[in-house]
């Protein structure tokens, strides 16, 4: 069974670049969940996909916007990056539905904005 | 989704069990009690959820008291490696029939493990 992975694992970007960020979800997984983690902080929510549709969104402005695709892997596209944008950002799996509260996370992306 | 509470720290000895609570004294009759924890540099792993019933798993046990406004996550024999922030999310658990899967964590608990 291969687990969540995101794909880089570090990356600099100068502010008001675009990023895009990627996640594999575990096999079997439809369910794909974002969370941003500033340094010291808690991991917070951005979204969820639920079978390639949005299915709930935190409080992250519009210029953060998310995809999934049929394969239900993931991606977390930025716009327009800001320095407060510097942060380890996870990606989460799980089967939906029934179980959508055993989040299976991959290692992150560390993202520093300079 | 109801609010906790969570020590900031605490230290254990390697071989002695663990004790982490957690309060969750506004907790409504169908929310659910998770607990997650990170490593340092990895990302949260789940570790086992409650409602009413105490739980065990390969990993822990969650004891939930009557009134289920407080529980306990017990490593019953801690490792160094289970040295980690631990999370206590409490929820309402497939809210409006789909799996709205966000999870509010909050500081939760530096448990140190020491050898």
């Amino acid at each position: 069974e291969t687990g969540v992975t995101q794909s880089p694992t570090h990356l600099i970007k100068t502010r008001g670049q675009q990023v895009t960020l990627r996640c594999s979800s575990q096999s079997g997984h439809n369910t794909v969940s974002w969370y941003q983690q500033a340094l010291g902080q808690g991991p917070q929510f951005i979204f969820q996909y639920y079978r390639e549709e949005e299915n709930g969104r935190g409080n992250f402005p519009p210029r953060f916007s998310g995809l999934q695709f049929p394969n239900y892997s993931s991606e977390l596209n930025v716009n327009a990056l800001e320095l407060d944008d510097s942060a380890l950002y996870l990606c989460a799996s799980s089967l939906g539905r029934d179980r959508g509260y055993e989040q299976y996370f991959g290692p992150g992306t560390r993202l520093t904005v300079t | 989704d109801a609010k906790t509470t969570q020590p900031p720290s605490m230290d254990c000895a390697e071989g002695r069990a663990a004790n982490l609570p957690c309060n969750h004294s506004t907790i409504s009759g169908n929310e659910y009690v998770y607990w997650y924890r990170q490593i340092h540099s990895q990302g949260p792993q789940y570790i086992i959820h409650g409602l009413k019933n105490n739980e065990t798993n390969e990993m822990a046990s969650l004891i939930i008291t009557e009134d289920r406004k407080s529980s306990t996550l017990i490593l019953p024999h801690a490792t160094l490696r289970d040295t980690a922030v631990y999370y206590c999310i409490v929820l309402l658990a497939n809210a409006g029939g789909t799996s709205y899967g966000k999870l509010t964590f909050g500081q939760g608990t530096i448990l140190t493990v020491h050898p």
